[in-house]
Order: C-alpha cells, then sequence, then structure tokens
C-alpha cells in the first residue's frame, strides 16, 4: 500500500520570503498523480497544485512550485513571496493511475506566516 | 456555481443516535467520496462510489454506511454513533475516469459524538 510522509508537523515563514514544505511518498508504481491541497481555517479544502508522474517538468502556478523527484519519491512545495493568506494545513496527497479511486494523503504540515 | 455541498455543517449527538450526512455535486462527476479528518491523521477513505449504484469501502468503513441516490447525491449514515466517530467529515467528488482525478471537496462537516 502506497504511504505518504510529510515529515514537517509546523513551519513558519516571514512574510514576503520563501518556504519549502516537504513530502516522500512510497510506491512501486511507476504512474501516478500528486497533489498539495491547503485548508485555511475556513477548513475548506483547496487544490493547490497538481503533478503527473510522467511528465519530468515540474508543476507550476504563479507563487507556487513543486520540486518533484521521481527516483527519490520526494514531492516538496515550494510557496514565493509568502503572504498572509498562506497561513494553513498543507496536504500532500497520492493517487495512483491504475487504481485511481483511493487518494492516500499525508498527516499535514501546519503553515503559519508571521508578519 | 456550488460545486459540492454538504449538510449539515455541525452536528452534536449522543452516543446510540443514528444520523445522515448529506452530499450532492453539480459538477456531473461519475466518482462521490466521503473521508473523515483526525488531527495527525490526514484524511482518511471512508467510503467511495466510482458510479451511480456502486460503493465500496475504503480504509475506515467500520460504523458507517452509504448511498449513492443518484449521480449527484452520496449521504453517508451512522446507525449508532459512537465517541469515536467525532471527526470532521469531507465529501468530494472527481471526474474519474479520466483527468488527472482531482478531488473537489466540500466544506466540512463537524461532527460532536458525546
Amino acid at each position: 500500500a502506497q504511504t505518504v510522509t510529510q515529515s514537517q508537523p509546523e513551519m513558519s515563514v516571514q512574510e514576503a520570503e520563501t518556504v519549502t514544505l516537504s513530502c516522500t511518498y512510497d510506491t512501486s508504481e511507476s504512474d501516478y498523480y500528486l497533489f498539495w491541497y491547503k485548508q485555511p481555517p475556513s477548513r475548506q479544502m483547496i487544490l493547490v497544485i497538481r503533478q503527473e508522474a510522467y511528465k519530468q517538468q515540474n508543476a507550476t502556478e504563479n507563487r507556487f512550485s513543486v520540486n518533484f523527484q521521481k527516483a527519490a519519491k520526494s514531492f516538496s512545495l515550494k510557496i514565493s513571496d509568502s503572504q498572509l493568506g498562506d497561513a494553513a494545513m498543507y496536504f500532500c496527497a497520492y493517487r495512483s493511475a491504475y487504481y485511481g479511486q483511493n487518494f492516500v494523503f499525508g498527516p499535514g504540515t501546519r503553515l503559519s506566516v508571521l508578519p | 456555481n456550488a460545486g459540492v455541498t454538504q449538510t449539515p455543517k455541525f452536528q452534536v449527538l449522543k452516543t446510540g443516535q443514528s444520523m445522515t450526512l448529506q452530499c450532492a455535486q453539480d459538477m456531473n462527476h461519475n466518482s462521490m467520496y466521503w473521508y473523515r479528518q483526525d488531527p495527525g491523521m490526514g484524511l482518511r477513505l471512508i467510503y467511495y462510489s466510482a458510479s451511480e449504484g456502486t460503493t465500496d469501502k475504503g480504509e475506515v468503513p467500520n460504523g458507517y454506511n452509504v448511498s449513492r441516490l443518484n449521480k449527484r447525491e452520496f449521504s453517508l449514515r451512522l446507525e449508532s454513533a459512537a465517541p469515536s466517530q467525532t471527526s470532521v467529515y469531507f465529501c468530494a467528488s472527481s471526474e474519474l475516469p479520466g483527468s488527472t482525478g482531482e478531488l473537489f471537496f466540500g466544506e466540512g462537516s463537524r461532527l460532536t459524538v458525546l
């Protein structure tokens, strides 16, 4: 079974600085999808960014980018120019391309943004 | 543009009481899911439905039942609530099969069982 690990339960960053959240996963599959979801205090789960494993190019969405290292099974999220609104729980998630109904979530990283 | 709507947002139950969480999506998605979120554990899948008329157990199905009423609606029922079911529950949908299959979530329902 696949597992997703987020080794940083909590992190903080100064406003306007850059922060990187770590995620590693364990799988024997070659084709899969990876996601980062954001959960602000409102509780709503919001998709931040997605990465297809067959794509070598790292995904980017405005201030959010990933460092996808397939061989190392690592999928980190970089937030540039951090804003107060980035404060939230961040969840890394894995979805198999073969058994796609089961998403596996990591335990989350709580990010604080300091003014 | 409602997306995924779940009700109620908050509920307090006594041990042994029953209740149903309702979920509806207006994105014409085939797949729907129920997750629970507990501190330090991320989201764990309770049940999912790959299409209308089908349901399957996820990681933590014990104590729950589901109904896929039609393509839009997927309900979660607690027949005899227990304190261990105190949690935040999320309904989600996705376009699976096809596409990258990301989940679209409702706003969550906080359930407390006394």
